[in-house]
């Protein structure tokens, strides 16, 4: 089955705790993407990678960190988590020809006191 | 820039139809549409291209008028399912999907 998946769905962590969100798609998609969603500010991109090795800030990067060491996987990093940063985050890849059809997975719900 | 779409909230009864717009301050080469239901991620509905290329939904349809940098969606006759909050997205360039801007979406609720 084609997927999008993240781990963990939900976390809670304190302030400045280094934590990783990790994402895998099984599509051999090029392009992944990371969204944070916030109520009444949509879904917002912080980072988006082109391939492996490849990887550009979104709108909202500031506070994470990404890396692209292998196609499928593109795990989200914060090291120094603070409140501000609670929200809910989504995962995305799509193929790099069109129709950019974006397959997410099915968010991490992170919550930092 | 995020694309505006309006309206915020939609409420209907089923059966009704609603439209909902997406409109961007600069020029736009494609309109993706995403619809999310309560507790689940978005999911792609349709891509707009310039020049009037459509893919996607059946029963749901959309427009793309690029010179007034705007798209609507059109939900005819719907259905309790049609239920979520719709997102337009507009890409940085101009063919990347991947690098898309979301509106702010509009909640849809469809009662019976």
């Amino acid at each position: 089955e084609a997927q999008v998946t993240q781990n963990p769905r939900y976390l809670i962590t304190v302030t400045g705790k280094k934590l990783t969100v990790t994402c895998s798609q099984n599509m051999n998609h090029e392009y992944m993407s990371w969204y944070r969603q916030d109520p009444g500010l949509g879904l917002r991109q912080i980072y988006y990678s082109m391939n492996v090795e490849v990887t550009d800030k979104g709108d909202v990067p500031e506070g994470y960190k990404v890396s692209r060491k292998e196609k499928r996987n593109f795990p989200l990093i914060l090291e120094s988590p603070s409140p501000n940063q609670t929200s809910l985050y989504f995962c995305a890849s799509s193929k790099e020809t069109g129709p950019y059809e974006q397959y997410f997975g099915p968010g991490t719900r992170l919550t930092v006191t | 820039q995020q694309p505006v779409q309006s309206p915020q909230a939609v409420i209907l009864r089923e059966g009704e139809d609603a439209v909902i717009n997406c409109s961007s301050s600069k020029a736009l080469y494609s309109v993706h549409w995403y619809r999310q239901k309560h507790g689940e991620a978005p999911v792609f509905l349709m891509i707009l291209l310039k020049g009037g290329e459509q893919k996607g939904h059946e029963k749901i349809s959309a427009s793309f008028n690029e010179k007034k940098q705007q798209s609507s969606l059109y939900l005819t006759a719907s259905q309790l399912s049609y239920s979520g909050t719709y997102f337009c997205g507009t890409p940085r360039g101009e063919t990347s999907g991947s690098r898309l801007t979301f509106g702010e979406g509009t909640q849809l609720t469809v009662n019976p």
